[in-house]
């Protein structure tokens, strides 16, 4: 089935590990998005690609960085992980220039516990 | 930074009843959209709305988009158990190079009670 493939669905770090959370997209959209899910605040953008070769910081960056490898994917890395990264992790990809009206395919998440 | 306000955080209601979610901004946006999200699952999209006034109907959800293009707001009638879940509203502002980024409400939980 087309949509958004996300890697892994649960993990459990260790404060100050790293890791890749990885994201694959068979739509062949343009655009791609991190976004984190915290209790009472929605959804918050960290990063995003508006298309290939191109990444641009979101509201809450700190912490992460990220790799669009080619059109299909997408990765997040924590390098140096922290309790307050605690949180359930959404990619998302959308159509460039029509990506507000398009509408975003999600990932079902990663579930992410910094112990 | 731009908000978007969603209310209420919490709807706790029995079935039949008919209840409403509202979306408001002070800014404008070009397009809003609202998404519906299960446990353990991302959200998903059930409407765009981009013309001021506009009103989009799916079953019994009614979806309206205010005059200025600041607000809006979701209409359940004869709520179902079934309708249980997240309710997230979401906007692209006018203006800027947000390339379509998303901003988000910060969602209303829905549970509807046999």
């Amino acid at each position: 089935n087309a949509g958004v493939t996300q890697t892994p669905k649960f993990q459990v770090l260790k404060t100050g590990q790293s890791m890749t959370l990885q994201c694959a997209q068979d739509m062949n959209h343009n655009s791609m998005y991190w976004y984190r899910q915290d209790p009472g605040m929605g959804l918050r953008l960290i990063y995003y690609s508006a298309s290939e070769g191109t990444t641009d910081k979101g509201e809450v960056p700190n912490g992460y960085n990220v790799s669009r490898l080619n059109k299909r994917e997408f990765s997040l890395r924590l390098e140096s992980a922290a309790p307050s990264q605690t949180s359930v992790y959404f990619c998302a990809s959308s159509s460039v220039g029509t990506g507000g009206v398009g509408g975003y395919t999600f990932g079902s998440g990663t579930r992410l516990t910094v112990v | 930074t731009q908000l978007l306000e969603q209310s209420p955080q919490f709807l706790s209601i029995q079935e039949g009843e008919n209840l409403t979610v509202y979306c408001n901004s002070s800014s404008v946006f070009s397009s809003l959209q609202w998404y519906r999200q299960e446990p353990g699952e991302g959200p998903v999209l059930l409407v765009t709305v981009v013309t001021g006034g506009e009103v989009k109907k799916l079953k019994r959800l009614t979806f309206q988009f205010g005059d200025a293009r600041k607000d809006s707001s979701l209409h359940i009638t004869a709520a179902q158990p079934g309708d249980t879940g997240l309710y997230l509203c979401a906007g692209v502002y006018a203006g800027g190079t947000s390339y379509g980024k998303l901003t988000f409400g910060q969602g209303t939980i829905l549970t509807v009670h046999p």
